[in-house]
C-alpha cells in the first residue's frame, strides 16, 4: 500500500551542491506534481507533468529542473542549491480530471546551509 | 492570477463548539478541495467539491460550495480534540491539469 513515495525524507546540503530528490507512485497516475511548503504558507506548485515524457513549470520553478521519464516517478532537481530553497517538498500524483483526488507523499525536508 | 484566501488562520476553540472556516477565491472555478494536515506530516484530503451547490459531510466536517460567490466553507460541529491540526483549501487553476493553487491554511487549535 505504498501510494506516493519521495527520497530522501531528510537532506541538508551546502549552497551550490546539487541533488536530486525522487517520488514514485505506485497508483498508476498520469499526473504527478512537485510542490514546496513554506512556514506559513500554503503548497506551491514548482513544476509538474501530465504524462510520461512531459513537464511544465508551475508558480515557482525557477531554481528546479524535472524529469519524467518513467510513469511511475518525477525526479525534482536542484543543480545549485540556494538557502532560498529551504523548504518541505511533497511530490503528488492524480489519475487527472475532474473529481480525481490528487495524493501527496510524506513531504522531504530539505535544509540549504 | 488566481489568489485563495482562508480565513481565520489561526483558531482556538473549545471540544463541543461549532464553528466555520471560510475560503474565497479570486477566478471562477468550480473544482475547490479540502485537504488536513497534521504537524510534520502529508496532506490528507477531506472533500471534493465540483458544483454549486455542493455539500459534502464527513463526520463532524462538512463543507459546501458556492460557485457564484467563490466561495466554500468548511463546518465544525461539536469539535472533538482529534480534529487539531492545519486545513487547506485548494483552487484548480484550469479545467484540466488539477494544477492547485493553495490557500494560506487555517490552523486549528481544540482545547478541553
Amino acid at each position: 500500500n505504498a501510494g506516493v513515495t519521495q527520497t530522501p525524507k531528510f537532506r541538508v546540503l551546502k549552497t551550490g551542491q546539487s541533488m536530486t530528490l525522487l517520488c514514485a507512485q505506485d497508483m498508476n497516475h498520469e499526473y504527478m506534481y512537485w510542490y514546496r511548503q513554506d512556514p506559513g504558507m500554503g503548497l506551491r506548485l514548482i513544476h509538474y507533468s501530465v504524462g510520461e515524457g512531459t513537464t511544465a513549470k508551475g508558480e515557482v520553478p525557477d531554481g528546479y529542473n524535472v524529469s519524467r521519464l518513467k510513469k511511475q516517478n518525477f525526479l525534482l532537481g536542484l543543480e545549485s542549491a540556494a538557502p532560498s530553497q529551504t523548504s518541505v517538498y511533497f511530490c503528488a500524483s492524480s489519475y487527472g480530471g475532474p473529481g480525481n483526488t490528487i495524493y501527496f507523499g510524506e513531504g522531504s525536508w530539505l535544509t540549504v546551509v | 492570477e488566481l489568489k485563495v484566501e482562508q480565513n481565520p488562520l489561526f483558531l482556538s476553540m473549545q471540544e463541543g463548539k461549532n464553528y466555520t472556516i471560510y475560503c474565497n477565491y479570486s477566478t471562477t472555478s468550480d473544482r475547490l478541495y479540502w485537504y488536513r494536515q497534521d504537524p510534520g506530516k502529508s496532506l490528507e484530503s477531506l472533500f471534493v467539491l465540483l458544483s454549486n451547490g455542493a455539500v459534502k459531510q464527513e463526520g463532524r466536517l462538512m463543507a459546501s460550495l458556492d460557485t457564484k460567490a467563490r466561495l466554500s466553507t468548511l463546518h465544525i460541529t461539536a469539535a472533538v480534540h482529534d480534529l487539531s491540526a492545519t486545513y487547506f483549501c485548494a483552487v484548480d487553476l484550469e479545467s484540466s491539469g488539477d494544477k492547485l493553487t493553495f490557500g494560506t491554511g487555517t490552523r486549528l487549535a481544540v482545547r478541553p
